[in-house]
C-alpha cells in the first residue's frame, strides 16, 4: 500500500528564517512526487512535480528535491504570505490516482 | 480562463437529505477526481473517472456516488447512507497523456450536514 508521510504537522517560522519540510514516500513504482499549497478554505494550488531521484525545482523562494525515499521543500527566507498548508502526493503504479500525506502548517511570523 | 469550478461553496442540508455537488472544468482533461478532506487529515480520493462513461471507487466511496456523462462534468452525490458527510469537497482534472497524474483543483465545497 502507498504511503506519503509529511513533517512536521506544523512549522512556526520568523520571517527571514529559512527551514525544510520533509516528505517521506513508500510507493511502488514512482511515478511523481507533487507539492501543493493550500490557503485555508480553498483547493490545492499546484506547485511542482518531480519524477526522478536527484531532480529539483525551483520557484521564488521554494525549492523542491526529491531522493528514493523522501522529498523536501526548502523555503528560503520565507515572508509571512508564504504562510499556508503545504501538501506532498505521490503517483504510483495505480494509474492515475494520487495518495497525499496529512499536510505541514507553515506559520512565518513578520 | 481554463479552470475548474465547484458550486456552491457553501451547502448546508439537514440529515438524511441527499446532496449532489457540482464540479466542471474547462481545460478540456480526460481524467476527473472527488476528494474528501477532513481536519488534520490529507486528502482523501472518494470516485475517480479516466474518462467519460467510466469511473472506479477511489478509498472511501461507501455513502457517494458519481456520474460521468460529459468530460467537462462530474457530479458527485452525498448520499444519506454516507455516516459522516460534513467535510469539504474537492474536486480535481488532470491530463494523463501530458503530465502524467499532475492534478489541478477546484476551489471547493463545504459541506455541513445537521
Amino acid at each position: 500500500e502507498d504511503q506519503v508521510t509529511q513533517s512536521p504537522e506544523a512549522l512556526r517560522l520568523q520571517e527571514g528564517e529559512s527551514s525544510s519540510l520533509n516528505c517521506s514516500y513508500t510507493v511502488s513504482g514512482l511515478r511523481g512526487l507533487f507539492w501543493y499549497r493550500q490557503d485555508p478554505g480553498k483547493g490545492p494550488e499546484f506547485l511542482f512535480t518531480l519524477y526522478s531521484a536527484g531532480e529539483e525545482k525551483e520557484k521564488e523562494r521554494l525549492k523542491a528535491t526529491l531522493t528514493k525515499k523522501e522529498s523536501f521543500l526548502h523555503i528560503t527566507a520565507p515572508k509571512p504570505e508564504d504562510s499556508a498548508t503545504y501538501l506532498c502526493a505521490a503517483g504510483g503504479t495505480s494509474y492515475g490516482k494520487l495518495t497525499f500525506g496529512q499536510g505541514t502548517i507553515l506559520t512565518v511570523h513578520p | 480562463d481554463g479552470g475548474i469550478t465547484q458550486s456552491p461553496k457553501y451547502l448546508f442540508r439537514k440529515e438524511g437529505q441527499n446532496v449532489t455537488l457540482s464540479c466542471e472544468q474547462n481545460l478540456n482533461h480526460d481524467a476527473m477526481y472527488w476528494y474528501r478532506q477532513d481536519p488534520g487529515q490529507g486528502l482523501r480520493l472518494i470516485y475517480y473517472s479516466q474518462i467519460v462513461n467510466d469511473f472506479q471507487k477511489g478509498d472511501i466511496a461507501e455513502g457517494y456516488s458519481v456520474s460521468r456523462e460529459k468530460k467537462e462534468s462530474f457530479p458527485l452525490t452525498v448520499t444519506s447512507a454516507q455516516k459522516n458527510p460534513t467535510a469539504f469537497y474537492l474536486c480535481a482534472s488532470a491530463d494523463p497523456t501530458i503530465r502524467n497524474y499532475e492534478q489541478y483543483f477546484g476551489p471547493g465545497t463545504r459541506l455541513t450536514v445537521t
